[in-house]
């Protein structure tokens, strides 16, 4: 069936670096553009990033100061994302989400936790 | 960057009942705007695309209306299962942007 599966996430010190991945499956995940999106504890929804279907396009949410990188790998069926110089305020559940109108598949969500 | 505001932030509608849910964009974003449900517990599911457009196996107690900058969500006779959170969000510029959610609760 079609699934998006993250993985990564964790208790992170702050200023650390940590890269979030997403295990796509039952879909030709080479076709679709694909999203990360964040919800800190008890928030709502925050946009972070897109990639093309093909890689060559990226788009990022405005706050994130250059400190996040999306990337994709199409022969392993898998989304990236590398978060540098972590902060308390990226304590959050991170998704990876299929889609460039509409996001029509989730993954379950990997939570990250900023502490020392 | 296009600000998403919804309204009530929470309501508060007893079963079976009609609830509609409010969106407004700061500017417009044509009709390029969808709905999420987010359960307790959950990832978000997709209900509306399109403003209107009911996603894949979304039940027909779900529509959506509006265009421009003023959108609604309408749930026509609420079951259990629709009390969650619901998210707005327009897909018409960078960055996207979504609603600070309005979470529909039991009466």
């Amino acid at each position: 069936q079609v699934q998006l599966v993250e993985s990564g996430g964790g208790v992170v010190q702050p200023g650390r670096s940590l890269r979030l991945s997403c295990a796509a499956s039952g879909f030709t995940f080479s076709s679709y553009a694909m999203n990360w999106v964040r919800q800190a504890p008890g928030k709502g929804l925050e946009w972070v990033a897109v990639i093309s279907n093909d890689g060559t396009n990226k788009y990022y949410a405005d706050f994130l100061e250059g400190r996040f990188t999306i990337s994709r790998d199409n022969f392993k069926n898998t989304l990236y994302l590398v978060i540098n110089s972590l902060r308390a305020e990226d304590t959050a559940v991170y998704y990876c989400a299929r889609g460039m109108n509409g996001f029509d598949i989730w993954g379950q969500g990997t939570m990250v936790t900023v502490s020392s | 960057e296009i600000v998403m505001t919804q309204s009530p932030a929470t309501l508060s509608v007893s079963p079976g009942e009609r609830a509609t849910l409010s969106c407004r964009a700061s500017q417009s974003v044509s009709s390029n705007l969808a709905w999420y449900q987010q359960r307790p517990g959950q990832a978000p599911r997709l209900l509306i695309y399109g403003a209107f457009t009911r996603a894949t196996g979304i039940p027909a107690r779900f529509s959506g209306s509006g265009s421009g900058t003023d959108f609604t969500l309408t749930i026509s006779s609420l079951q259990s299962e629709d009390f969650a959170v619901y998210y707005c969000q327009q897909y018409n510029n960078w960055p996207r942007s979504f609603g600070q959610g309005t979470k529909l609760e039991i009466k």
